[in-house]
């Protein structure tokens, strides 16, 4: 079974600033996905950014970018340039390509990311 | 509809309780999964159809919780005799039938049991 870590219970950044979320999972297969989903108090979760396991390049979304080690088996989120709307809990998640789209998400608990304006 | 629809939005039950969440998926989309989400927590897998089969129901944590998806689009989650610990906010998320495709949530019923 697969399994993902995120270490930090809350994390604060400055308004503008730069701040990276953990993430690591452990899993024996060699083909899968892993996202990074933000969830507001609306409890929308809302993808931020997907990362595909066979491409080495990091992915990129404006702001968010990701650094993805696969050997190491970690996950990190990098926001720059935060906003206040970047306030949310952040949960790594992991998918098999193994099933063909009846894989599910197998999440992490959760950062909760505050920024101070 | 333009994104997956969840409702009630808020559910208070009584301990012992019969509950009943609906989930209206994005229309097309072949996959629909449930998550259960305790507070200050990570959703957990629950169950998932393909259609209206139901592939996978490993996540039901007891057997008082049954899921169903019986014409393959409108899904419903239904807790029996419910107790204090169902209280949780639970997920719905629809997506297309293909790895790659992402998982589109509904905004959540969060039920509260007394």
């Amino acid at each position: 079974a697969q399994t993902v870590t995120q270490s930090q219970p809350e994390m604060s950044v400055q308004e503008a600033e730069t701040v990276t979320l953990s993430c690591t999972y452990d899993t024996s297969e060699s083909d899968y996905y892993l996202f990074w989903y933000k969830q507001p108090p609306s409890r929308q979760m809302i993808l931020v950014i997907r990362q595909e396991a066979y491409k080495q390049q990091n992915a990129t979304e404006n702001r968010f970018s990701v650094n993805f080690q696969k050997a190491a088996k970690s996950f990190s989120l990098k926001i720059s340039d935060s906003q206040l709307g970047d306030a949310a809990m952040y949960f790594c998640a992991y998918r098999s390509n193994s099933g063909g789209g009846a894989d599910g998400l197998t999440f992490g608990k959760g950062t909760h990311l505050i920024i101070q304006p | 509809g333009a994104g997956v629809s969840q409702s009630p939005r808020y559910k208070v039950a009584k301990r012992g309780q019969d509950v009943a969440l609906r989930c209206d998926p994005i229309s097309g989309h072949v996959s629909l999964f449930w998550y259960q989400q305790a507070l200050g927590q990570g959703p957990e897998f629950l169950t998932y159809f393909q259609n209206e089969a139901q592939l996978d129901k490993s996540g039901l944590p007891s057997d008082r919780f049954f899921a169903e998806r019986p014409e393959g689009s409108v899904s419903t989650l239904k807790i029996q005799r419910t107790q204090q610990e169902d209280s949780a906010v639970y997920l719905c998320a629809s997506s297309l039938n293909q790895a790659n495709s992402p998982l589109h949530f509904g905004n959540g019923t969060r039920l509260t049991v007394t």
